[in-house]
């Protein structure tokens, strides 16, 4: 079945390195969004990018969708505590039901930093 | 932006007793909402696919008596998981989106303890 894949699982950095989570589609995606997860709190909508090779920032935030529209890559510069949390991407399924498209999320990555 | 409202925030029931999530959208009609599943520290598991005014979609494994989905509104869906067991614990997390394509705009979650 369709999967999308995430690694790493877990990453420990120092405030002010660099961060970079990497996603990878059994099968090639319309678009591929990402979503942050603080802890305790819910999934909030980051990006969403289309086109092929398209790279997107937000302030410290640079993501990537591949030239074959199957992995993504979101790399965070000079990380905060502010950025601490999960990072999942997630495409759409290749089964619409009812008309309705749903996401296949991959298993996101949980980012802490040590101040 | 848009707004999506989930209550309870935290309930905490007895084992054998019936429990109602709610799912709003607060500024936007929402024909297709989605309900999650979220164990600690992994990644969102899809439960069901709750179109307004139809019968929801619920994804292999999900046991349809036992977590009921009614979406009686554009803007309104319920979770009612029945007959809750301890093995029920869980954070339940609903999205909803505007369009068919749009990003998916989560609820707060749900975090439901049975006893």
């Amino acid at each position: 079945g369709q999967q999308v894949m995430q690694i790493p699982q877990y990453q420990h950095v120092q405030e002010g390195e660099d961060f970079t989570t990497y996603c990878n589609s059994s099968t090639t995606l319309s678009n591929i969004q990402w979503y942050k997860q603080r802890p305790g709190g819910h999934p909030v909508f980051l990006i969403q990018l289309v086109k092929s090779g398209e790279v997107k920032k937000q302030k410290r935030l640079t993501f990537q969708f591949g030239e074959a529209k199957k992995n993504s890559s979101l790399h965070i510069t000079a990380t905060q505590t502010t950025d601490v949390g999960t990072y999942f991407c997630a495409g759409p399924s290749l089964y619409a039901i009812q008309g309705a498209q749903k996401l296949v999320f991959g298993q996101g990555t949980r980012l802490t930093i040590n101040p | 932006g848009a707004v999506v409202s989930q209550h309870p925030s935290r309930v905490i029931c007895k084992s054998g007793t019936s429990v109602k999530i709610e799912c709003r959208s607060l500024d936007f009609q929402a024909t297709t909402m989605f309900w999650y599943r979220q164990f600690p520290k992994q990644s969102l598991m899809l439960m069901a696919t709750s179109n307004e005014g139809s019968k929801a979609t619920y994804e292999q494994g999900v046991e349809k008596d036992k977590f009921l989905i009614n979406h009686a509104s554009l803007t309104l869906s319920t979770l009612t998981v029945t007959s809750a067991h301890p093995e029920d614990s869980s954070f339940y997390i609903c999205s909803a989106r505007e369009t068919y394509n749009s990003p998916l705009h989560f609820g707060n979650g749900t975090r439901l303890t049975v006893t």
